[in-house]
């Protein structure tokens, strides 16, 4: 069945530093895919998304290119702030089913 | 436009109890999903309610039901509570049912303890 996998967190980085969070999926067909984000305390935002293939999704800085070449969606910003730190989920979403989500990826971003 | 409220944010039980969790969704919105979100088993889809019709049913057990009214508001019932329940429920509403373009927004969650 369809899948998705998220390199495993916690990612520490430096405040400024550039971010990569790696997404690839499983999937027969041409899914949508999605990015959402967790901030300690709340519930799941709505990052970035894209529907087809090379569709760029982009929203507050972040930045992700749907590649079906290498079936891979990863996460990118270039300049991180302390405000970032949250759990980070890809997923993917065929025809009308529901969302099928990665593990999460805990960004921890220190001053 | 206020967001998707969970009531209550916090519950802790015992094994062999049941619970309820309540669900308001956006105004206006008219389908409501709920998720488990544990950090072995990461989000898993639970049920997803359209118009007070369950449109589509996860992988969990029959202890596992809910229900939407007429307000489109929704509630999930757990019976027989076990020990692996634990976990953070989130309920998300969106305007229309699952698999159009349609956004999901999510509550906060509730934390469900069983000791």
């Amino acid at each position: 069945g369809d899948s998705v996998t998220q390199m495993e967190g916690p990612v520490t980085l430096s405040e400024e530093a550039f971010l990569t969070i790696n997404c690839t999926y499983t999937a027969t067909g041409y899914p949508s895919l999605f990015w959402y984000v967790q901030y300690p305390g709340e519930g799941l935002q709505l990052l970035l998304k894209a529907t087809k293939a090379d569709d760029k999704g982009s929203n507050k800085g972040f930045e992700a290119t749907y590649r079906k070449e290498t079936t891979s969606f990863h996460l990118e910003k270039g300049s991180v702030q302390v405000s970032d730190s949250a759990v980070y989920f890809c997923a993917l979403r065929q025809g009308n089913y529901q969302l099928i989500w990665g593990a999460g990826t805990k960004l921890i971003i220190k001053p | 436009k206020a967001g998707v409220t969970q009531t209550p944010r916090y519950l802790i039980k015992t094994r062999g109890q049941q619970v309820t969790l309540s669900c308001s969704p956006i105004s206006g919105h008219r389908s409501v999903s709920w998720y488990q979100q544990t950090p072995g088993q990461g989000l898993q889809f639970l049920f997803e309610y359209f118009s007070e019709t369950q449109r589509n049913k996860g992988n969990f057990p029959g202890r596992f039901s809910g229900r939407q009214f007429s307000n489109s508001r929704s509630e999930m019932n757990v019976s027989t509570l076990e020990l692996g329940d634990s976990a953070l429920y989130l309920c998300a509403s969106s305007l229309a049912a699952s698999g159009t373009s349609n956004e999901q927004f999510f509550g906060p969650g509730t934390r469900l303890t069983v000791l």
